[in-house]
């Protein structure tokens, strides 16, 4: 069972502070890793995948890094709004077609 | 485009009960299939994927079982229910090569009594 660890777990900001989040993985035999958001009462959607060490994805307000020698990712989000409000998920995949999740960070944004 | 869907949404079901919940995509061939599992306070857990008909692969042992007897279609199933299945029970698919994104179907919430 791969390690994929999340922090925090939770996370409260008010509107229109900047906030970021982590995501740890194994450092070995890496193949991708992936970010979502997950809404309530919705699926999980994609934000980003990564691929390539040093990699820094952008979309709007939301932006993420990727250190895969030592196994971390980082999310931010820049002014974060009421809309924000979502759980975070990072997934981690290996060689083979397993996408490991994390934990999530519950995030809430208020106005 | 591709869409996915799963059902039922919503159940209820007693312990012992049989379990079947189904998944299908639309608009794409060969995809990757995947089942996971939220339960309480939890993150994604992986519990059955599958790269073509017929070919499963379980990562957690437990009493659920899955089937892809077509293609595009992908069955979650129990023959007994216990307590600790209850959960929120998602679907999803990616194309069968490269780094892709997961699709998710819109879940389905199974509560055992």
């Amino acid at each position: 069972i791969l390690n994929v660890e999340q922090s925090p777990q939770s996370l409260h900001v008010q509107e229109g502070d900047s906030t970021n989040f982590t995501c740890s993985f194994p450092s070995s035999n890496f193949y991708a890793l992936h970010w979502y958001r997950w809404e309530t009462a919705k699926s999980p959607e994609a934000l980003f995948v990564m691929t390539l060490n040093g990699d820094e994805k952008k979309k709007g307000r939301i932006s993420a890094t990727l250190n895969t020698k030592e196994g971390y990712s980082y999310l931010y989000i820049k002014g974060s709004q009421p809309e924000d409000s979502a759980t975070y998920l990072c997934a981690f995949w290996n060689a083979g077609n397993m996408l490991t999740f994390g934990g999530g960070t519950r995030l809430m944004v208020k106005p | 485009s591709q869409t996915i869907h799963q059902w039922p949404a919503t159940l209820v079901q007693p312990v012992g009960s049989p379990l079947s919940l189904e998944c299908t995509v639309e608009g794409t061939s060969n995809p990757n299939l995947y089942w996971y599992r939220q339960a309480a306070g939890r993150g994604l857990q992986l519990l059955f994927y599958s790269v073509g008909i017929g070919q499963i692969s379980s990562e957690v042992p437990q009493n659920l079982s899955a089937s892809r007897p077509q293609d595009r279609q992908f069955i979650l199933s129990s023959k007994k229910l216990l307590l600790s299945d209850s959960g929120f029970y998602l679907c999803a698919w990616r194309r069968g090569v490269g780094t892709g994104e997961l699709f998710f179907g819109e879940g389905s919430r199974l509560t055992v009594l």
